[in-house]
């Protein structure tokens, strides 16, 4: 049960695009298509914007985009605005009974 | 529209104990797996513990197991995290939220902050 790991932070210039790796092992992201990202504000709760690794739930811009290879999933933003300036993080089906793991968070900065 | 509204968080003494409430409206709650989520003041989110739909299957992070205590009344729309003898690194916004596809949380409460401290 140990976290995924991100970078602490990523930045962009607005129109630019950033992606963020979030880094498990065989046993979660390399073995699952059950990854997650979430975006989150100061003093909010955290937001769903990728759900089983690629796709977005309604609402959610096609900026965000998610993808895996091995054990490392990764989020792209593309066209960064100041409005992305958030956390970040990855989450991932650790396997057993609903067990799940989320990544160290990412903070992005906009520029 | 979709609502969690936790409750139950406070101040505590190391070694105390604590019941979190999460109750649930705008879906049909009965059919969603759920989970309880903390982040500590400045830090990451940490999942803590999970339950099926049913109550039959329950899942704890290390650091929580034999502590904690996640349950679900179907019948009051309800979450619950009974938690023992709580540690000072235990201090953090609780969020419950709900088990979707692919085991992600697409809804969220407003958590409720829990701190331990003598």
């Amino acid at each position: 049960q140990s976290a995924l790991t991100q970078p602490p932070s990523a930045s962009g210039s607005p129109g630019q695009s950033v992606t963020i790796p979030c880094t498990g092992t065989s046993s979660d992201v390399g073995y699952y298509n059950f990854v997650s990202w979430y975006q989150q504000r100061p003093g909010k709760a955290p937001k769903l914007i990728i759900y089983e690794v690629t796709k977005r739930p309604s609402g959610v811009p096609d900026r965000f985009s998610g993808s895996k290879s091995g054990n490392t999933a990764s989020l792209t933003v593309s066209g960064l605005q100041a409005d992305d300036e958030a956390d970040y993080y990855c989450s991932s089906y650790a396997g057993g009974d609903m067990s799940c793991v989320f990544g160290t968070g990412t903070t992005v900065t906009v520029l | 529209q979709v609502q969690l509204v936790e409750s139950g968080g406070t101040v505590v003494r190391p070694g105390g104990s604590l019941r979190l409430s999460c109750a649930a409206s705008g879906f049909t709650f009965k059919v969603f797996g759920m989970h309880w989520v903390r982040q500590a003041p400045g830090k990451g989110l940490e999942w803590v513990a999970a339950v099926s739909y049913d109550g039959s299957t329950k899942s704890y992070v290390d650091s929580v197991k034999g502590r904690f205590t996640i349950s679900r009344d179907n019948s009051k729309n309800t979450l619950s995290l009974q938690m023992n003898s709580l540690k000072p690194e235990d201090t953090a916004v609780y969020y419950c939220a709900n088990n979707g596809l692919g085991y992600s949380n697409e809804y969220w409460g407003q958590g409720t902050l829990v701190t331990v401290s003598s």
